[in-house]
């Protein structure tokens, strides 16, 4: 079965440390693959598509379809970026999206 | 403009109850989605609508849960004879058309089922 993995359920960093947020999927076609994020008392957001190749609030995320990953980057955290981060799968030219885990940032001050 | 909203924000409801959880999607959009999200885990998909049609209700869990969008904007979904189990979150999503476009997410309600 189609499975997105985000093998980490915490990750605490310090401000102005580089962030890593790891995701895996399973689908070995072509996928779409998106990164959510869910700020404190907020309602789930789209941050980032890998179709868009764009660079969001200092995030990027490059698709390895050699490991199948997903991993979501940013050089220097920021208080700010602490929320829930979900990485979500959908199969080429569907709507249904397959959601991980998700990993929980804190940013340290 | 106003985003998906949904309502109740909270629900408790008692074992076998029927519970009626309500969507108002983004204007215009065509696509509206119901996902359950269990504590600790990442949304699950439910049921997909394209305007009032039901295309896709591969992950509704039992014959218990119905969704409808009767007009093809607002959507509830039903749940009957509730279940501890039942206990998550339901959020309701909304896109501009079929395909993959950003989905919008509602705030979600929160059932709880004592």
């Amino acid at each position: 079965a189609q499975r997105v993995t985000q093998p980490e359920k915490l990750l605490s960093v310090f401000k102005g440390a580089p962030v890593e947020l790891k995701c895996n999927y399973s689908y070995s076609g072509s996928p779409e693959l998106f990164w959510y994020v869910q700020y404190s008392r907020q309602r789930l957001q789209l941050l980032l598509r890998h179709i868009s190749r764009e660079s969001i609030k200092g995030f990027t995320a490059d698709l390895n379809k050699g490991e199948t990953s997903f991993h979501l980057k940013k050089p220097f955290a920021q208080e700010e970026d602490s929320a829930m981060y979900y990485c979500a799968e959908s199969l080429s030219g569907t709507y249904k999206y397959i959601f991980g885990t998700g990993t929980r940032l804190k940013v340290l001050a | 403009g106003a985003g998906v909203s949904q309502s109740p924000r909270y629900k408790v409801a008692k074992r076998g109850q029927d519970v009626a959880l309500r969507c108002d999607p983004i204007s215009g959009h065509v696509s509206l989605f119901w996902y359950q999200q269990a504590l600790g885990q990442g949304p699950e998909f439910l049921t997909y609508f394209q305007n009032e049609a039901q295309l896709d209700k591969s992950g509704l869990p039992s014959d218990r849960f119905f969704a409808e969008r009767p007009e093809g904007s607002v959507s509830t979904l039903k749940i009957q004879r509730t279940q501890q189990e039942d206990s998550a979150v339901y959020l309701c999503a909304s896109s501009l058309a079929q395909g993959i476009y950003e989905q919008y997410f509602g705030p979600g309600t929160r059932l709880t089922v004592t």
